[in-house]
């Protein structure tokens, strides 16, 4: 089982849509959360850091179930610029700051 | 705004040749990785530095080496290429070791062992 797995899709979505990306992890342990997003052979960018009381960003929140152990990204009114990679990335405690890349979850925004 | 500046580009080699990427950050960061990327995959850690001075092995070491040059630079080696190291490699930095900072990455190296 992979530590972080999420759906690869590609999600295809018109603008103004309401899309959602869920991710799952496996360590319990897990400290910190992020959604970083990452354009067609570019380098991952930060998104948005994921609190335990939710948070959001303009047009982006974001939701933690530690419980469930699951992450989600909730996007509204889809702009075209939206499309791209949506990677989760769970932390570990411990040592040095081990981040735990999924494989991510494409997202593309048609007219 | 420089960032994370990663060099070269792009590179190919061929099987058993040896080469080492290079990276160097400006926001005076503490702690630095290389991950490689390979399609259907996550970013996989190969090295990282803590600080200055320290270097660990991540999760896909065999076959590279690392140097912590100074607090700027973190270079990658291969020192007998193989086609399976294929693949992009990000360099990345954070302000500290914390489990709670994120990383800020370079655009990238594509490299291609023929």
């Amino acid at each position: 089982r992979k530590e972080v797995e999420q759906d690869p899709g590609p999600f295809n979505v018109p603008e103004g849509a309401t899309v959602a990306f869920n991710c799952t992890y496996s360590n319990s342990a897990s400290q910190s959360f992020f959604w970083y997003r990452q354009d067609c052979r570019k380098e991952p960018k930060l998104l948005m850091s994921v609190y335990s009381s939710g948070n959001e960003d303009g047009r982006f929140t974001a939701q933690l179930n530690r419980a469930s152990q699951y992450i989600s990204l909730l996007i509204r009114d889809s702009k075209l610029s939206d499309s791209a990679t949506y990677l989760c990335v769970v932390s570990l405690s411990g040592g040095y700051n081990k981040l735990i890349f999924g494989a991510g979850t494409r997202l593309a925004v048609h007219p | 705004n420089a960032g994370v500046t990663q060099t070269p580009k792009f590179q190919v080699l061929k099987t058993g040749q040896s080469m080492t990427l290079q990276c160097a950050q400006d926001m005076n960061h503490n702690s630095m990785y290389w991950y490689r990327q390979d399609p259907g995959m996550g970013l996989r850690l190969i090295y990282y530095s803590a600080s200055e001075g320290t270097t660990d092995k991540g999760e896909v070491p065999n076959g590279y080496n690392v140097s912590r040059l100074n607090k700027r630079e973190f270079s990658l080696r291969l020192e007998s290429a193989a086609p399976s190291q294929t693949s992009v490699y990000f360099c990345a930095s954070s302000a500290t070791p914390g489990y709670n900072q994120p990383q800020h990455f370079g655009d990238g190296t594509r490299l291609s062992i023929l």
